[in-house]
């Protein structure tokens, strides 16, 4: 069965760091290109980043220069490293894969995990 | 950046309404469009890729179409597992951007 689940999640002070994970089943996340996407209390959905099969890393402007995405191959596990932590970056971060639906664009976040939340308040 | 912007925010629908979702991007984006349906606590569940490709699974009542900067979702006739929040998304240049969201509720 296909499958992401996601932990790490928690309440942490601003400024501190927190370190997700995204555990893959049924696929293999090297293969693909997987992404973070976070949803802050009662709002949307706001794309946080990417790490492409070939291993290019993009981030949205919100959370550039303190996120970092990467992947450990052996463990199927994408991850990602929050430091400097704000008020503003309380939500519940889901991990998904992009697909290219037999392109060579990655439009679309076709398998979702169930998300964790992550929580930063003093 | 692009913005999408969804409207309406908020909709009032029966069972068995046709009803129309409209996502608008702040400049061209061709055809790379998706649609979302979320329901409270739960992940999103992609419906809708390129416009208007239906993902697997997804029952046929559900179709999107538009390209460039305007894009609808259709739901041909509303039933009770649809009630629920749905958000459009593009992808354009490295970034992927949602809309704010549409939220189907029971009229």
């Amino acid at each position: 069965e296909v499958q992401l689940v996601e932990s790490g999640g928690g309440l942490i002070q601003p400024g501190g760091s927190l370190r997700l994970s995204c555990a893959a089943s049924g696929f293999t996340v090297s293969s693909n290109y997987m992404s973070w996407v976070r949803q802050a209390p009662g709002k949307g959905l706001e794309w946080v980043s990417v790490i492409y099969s070939g291993g290019s890393t993009y981030y949205a402007d919100s959370v550039k220069g303190r996120f970092t995405i990467s992947r450990d191959n052996s463990k199927n596990t994408l991850y990602l490293q929050m430091n400097s932590l704000r008020a503003e970056d309380t939500a519940v971060y889901y991990c998904a894969r992009l697909s290219t639906f037999g392109g060579v664009i990655p439009d679309a976040f076709d398998i979702w995990g169930q998300g964790t939340m992550v929580t930063v308040s003093s | 950046d692009i913005q999408m912007t969804q409207s309406p925010s908020t909709l009032s629908a029966s069972v068995g309404d046709r009803v129309t979702i409209t996502c608008r991007a702040s400049q061209s984006i061709s055809s790379w469009l998706a649609w979302y349906q979320q329901k409270p606590g739960k992940a999103p569940k992609l419906l809708i890729y390129k416009a208007s490709s239906l993902e697997s699974g997804v029952p046929s009542r559900f179709s999107g179409s538009g390209s460039g900067t305007e894009f609808t979702l259709t739901i041909s006739s509303l039933q009770p597992d649809d009630f629920a929040t749905y958000y459009c998304q593009q992808y354009n240049s490295y970034r992927w951007t949602f809309g704010q969201g549409t939220k189907v509720e029971i009229k």
